[in-house]
């Protein structure tokens, strides 16, 4: 069946440095890729997106680039700010973006000033 | 636009009690799933209803049930309650649209169970 790996966490990165969070998955399709967020005591808010390869979704200075030949959706952002402290979860969606999701196990990252 | 909405936002019940959730999607979205997160198991999906009726379905026993009604809105419903069906229940609306890449589903704040 689908599914996604994602790094373990806890991240702890001091403000200003840069963040990678490694995402690979497999699918039987041909999946959309999502990153979500979870800030404390609350739900997910969608981060960013991309439906089909070479596609790079950004939002917020993240940045994550859909790659077929690696199966991976690597987020990145060039400089964390404290308030980017959360949970990220790089989800799966097969067959079309309202089909079930597959989500990773979340990556907690904790930026200090 | 509004978001997605559910109530109650905390729910506290004991062992062998029933529980009904409610979700309320964004305007004009026919699509609506169900997660149960919790920190063992992490996001795991329910079930999801379009058009009222159950679309997709996911590896949870039939304690677990839901509904959705004409204007889209759902409620899921936990019967004989266990102390693992603790956990933050999330509701995600989406256009519904079959095989569409481009949909894409939008959560809720979810509501937390707890169990005792």
């Amino acid at each position: 069946g689908d599914s996604v790996t994602q790094m373990e966490g806890p991240v702890t990165l001091s403000e200003e440095a840069f963040l990678t969070i490694n995402c690979t998955y497999t699918a039987t399709g041909y999946p959309s890729l999502f990153w979500y967020v979870q800030y404390p005591g609350e739900g997910l808010q969608l981060l960013l997106k991309a439906t089909k390869a070479d596609d790079k979704g950004s939002n917020k200075g993240f940045e994550a680039t859909y790659r077929k030949e690696t199966t991976s959706f690597h987020l990145e952002k060039g400089s964390v700010q404290v308030s980017d402290s959360a949970v990220y979860f790089c989800a799966l969606s097969d067959l079309g973006g309202n089909t079930p999701l597959v989500f990773g196990k979340g990556t907690r990252l904790s930026v200090i000033a | 636009k509004a978001g997605v909405t559910q109530t109650p936002r905390y729910l506290i019940k004991t062992r062998g009690q029933q529980v009904t959730l409610s979700c309320s999607p964004i305007s004009g979205h026919r699509s609506v799933s169900w997660y149960q997160q919790t920190p063992g198991q992490g996001l795991q999906f329910l079930f999801e209803y379009f058009s009222e009726t159950q679309r997709n379905k996911g590896n949870f026993p039939g304690r677990f049930s839901g509904r959705q009604f004409s204007n889209s809105r759902s409620e899921m419903n936990v019967s004989t309650l266990e102390l693992g069906d603790s956990a933050l229940y999330l509701c995600a609306s989406s256009l519904g649209t079959s095989g569409a890449p481009t949909d894409t589903q939008y959560f809720g704040p979810g509501t937390r169970l707890t169990v005792l």
